[in-house]
């Protein structure tokens, strides 16, 4: 069963729109972790925010701000003003405490196509 | 300074052969990880070594076997390729801290094509 859901396969938006990256995930763990990675098209992947599951804060880091709300099981990630830089797919995980030593679950991705 | 590194960057082979890929990482990370990302992106857990013990054996073939001759070195080795295995093949290495889940920082990729 797929613990982490990206539904948006793939957005387009235009210089200085924002978007926001939906991750719906799914557990019976009580501690997990959860991440954003970014892949641009270099192919790397570059790592974005770690939260865990007693964290519900938000947080901001200049153009992108991460949404947690363990209500709906959902980690939301919004590019603010967006350039064109931040195409890239962009991919959501989860890493369960009582199950997966570690091991990172990753949702599909999103691929973000920003225009000019 | 390369944090984790993976060579080949590339490597295209015939069906059938044998082939290894290295990773490296100089973080003095305690874990280590291989994932396999397919043509769609799907990134998939493969392996993972916890000092040179290995502690996640995800359902892959056994024509897959990686080795971690110490902490710092994870390689993988297949054998027998096949078609299908024609992917982008991530090494991944974190640290380990009791009841923390830390962020796993990844390698550049080796794309496998196998013909």
């Amino acid at each position: 069963a797929q613990k982490v859901t990206q539904a948006q396969t793939e957005i387009s938006v235009v210089e200085k729109e924002d978007v926001t990256l939906d991750c719906v995930y799914e557990t019976r763990d009580t501690t997990y972790y959860l991440f954003w990675y970014k892949q641009p098209p270099s192919g790397e992947l570059v790592f974005l925010i770690r939260r865990n599951s007693f964290d519900e804060q938000n947080e901001i880091s200049g153009r992108y701000s991460w949404n947690f709300q363990k209500s709906t099981s959902s980690f939301n990630f919004t590019i603010t003003a967006s350039q064109v830089v931040d195409s890239a797919v962009y991919f959501c995980a989860l890493s369960e405490v009582n199950y997966g030593n570690n091991r990172l679950a990753f949702g599909k991705g999103n691929q973000v196509v920003v225009i000019p | 300074d390369t944090a984790v590194s993976q060579t080949p960057k590339y490597l295209v082979t015939q069906m059938g052969n044998d082939k290894s890929i290295k990773c490296e990482q100089n973080l003095g990370h305690d874990t280590m990880y291989w994932y396999k990302q397919d043509s769609k992106k799907f990134l998939k857990i493969m392996f993972s070594y916890n000092n040179k013990e290995l502690i996640i054996n995800e359902t892959v073939p056994n024509r897959f076997s990686p080795k971690s001759p110490d902490k710092a070195h994870l390689n993988l080795h297949i054998n027998s390729l096949e078609l299908g295995d024609s992917a982008v093949y991530f090494c991944a290495s974190s640290p380990a801290t009791s009841g923390v889940h830390n962020e796993q920082f990844f390698g550049p990729g080796t794309r496998l094509t196998v013909l």
